[in-house]
């Protein structure tokens, strides 16, 4: 166990809706990272927070968006929901504001249909 | 830029066999590399890490020895299990890097 939590475990949505992922960073841990998994791209980063701030972007869609709360946990918010979108969605967290090590939580596969 | 470049699989070995998944990278400064694992249907575990030139990083059997002069960090395993089978990601972190940058992961499979 990472104790990273991500939920829900699974989700199955329609195209154009919108749906909510979240995560919880092991204690103490400051930096909430998320990834995407899928067969044709491996694994993609999309962004990072460090306590509460946007901290780096990488690959994310506009209609993709991600905040960090007061306590820590994180959520992404994926919007206009396309079949291209189904794919495993990592949350992992690290202590400090660069990245040297990150532990994963179990993630959330997303299915669109 | 920072890179990570993975042999590609899968890689299938008899229960016993050697195990070696080449691993190169591309980094300004001293980067850090691990190895991560993916077990079916989980998400990423750390496996092993080294944090300098000429570390050797070792966990569950598996080794990687971070070789600054050929910027490399190969995976190896004396005896593979059949419960080994996972995929393997070889990964950087560096002062000027804000995440992980990983490999694409390379697929082992494991008979009996």
């Amino acid at each position: 166990d990472s104790g990273v939590t991500q939920t829900p475990k699974h989700l199955i949505t329609a195209t154009g809706q919108r749906v909510t992922l979240r995560c919880s960073p092991r204690s103490g841990d400051l930096s909430v990272y998320w990834y995407q998994q899928s067969l044709d791209q491996g694994l993609q980063f999309l962004i990072q927070y460090y306590n509460g701030e946007e901290r780096a972007k990488g690959n994310i869609l506009e209609r993709f968006s991600a905040q960090q709360f007061p306590d820590l946990h994180s959520e992404l918010n994926l919007s206009s929901l396309e079949l291209g979108d189904s794919a495993l969605y990592f949350c992992a967290s690290g202590a400090g504001e660069v990245n040297t090590e990150a532990f994963f939580g179990q993630g959330t596969r997303l299915t669109v249909v | 830029g920072n890179s990570v470049t993975q042999m590609e699989g899968p890689v299938t070995l008899s229960e016993e066999a050697f195990l070696t998944i080449n691993c190169t990278y591309t980094a300004t400064g001293y980067p850090s590399l691990f190895w991560y694992v993916q077990y079916p249907g989980e998400g990423l575990q750390l496996l092993l890490k080294a944090t300098k030139a000429d570390d050797k990083g070792s966990n569950k059997g598996f080794e990687a020895t971070y070789r600054k002069e050929t910027t490399s960090f190969h995976l190896e395993k004396g005896s593979v299990q059949v419960s080994d089978s996972a995929v393997y990601f070889c990964a950087l972190s560096s002062y000027n890097t804000d995440k992980l940058i990983f490999g694409t992961g390379t697929r082992l499979q494991v008979f009996p």
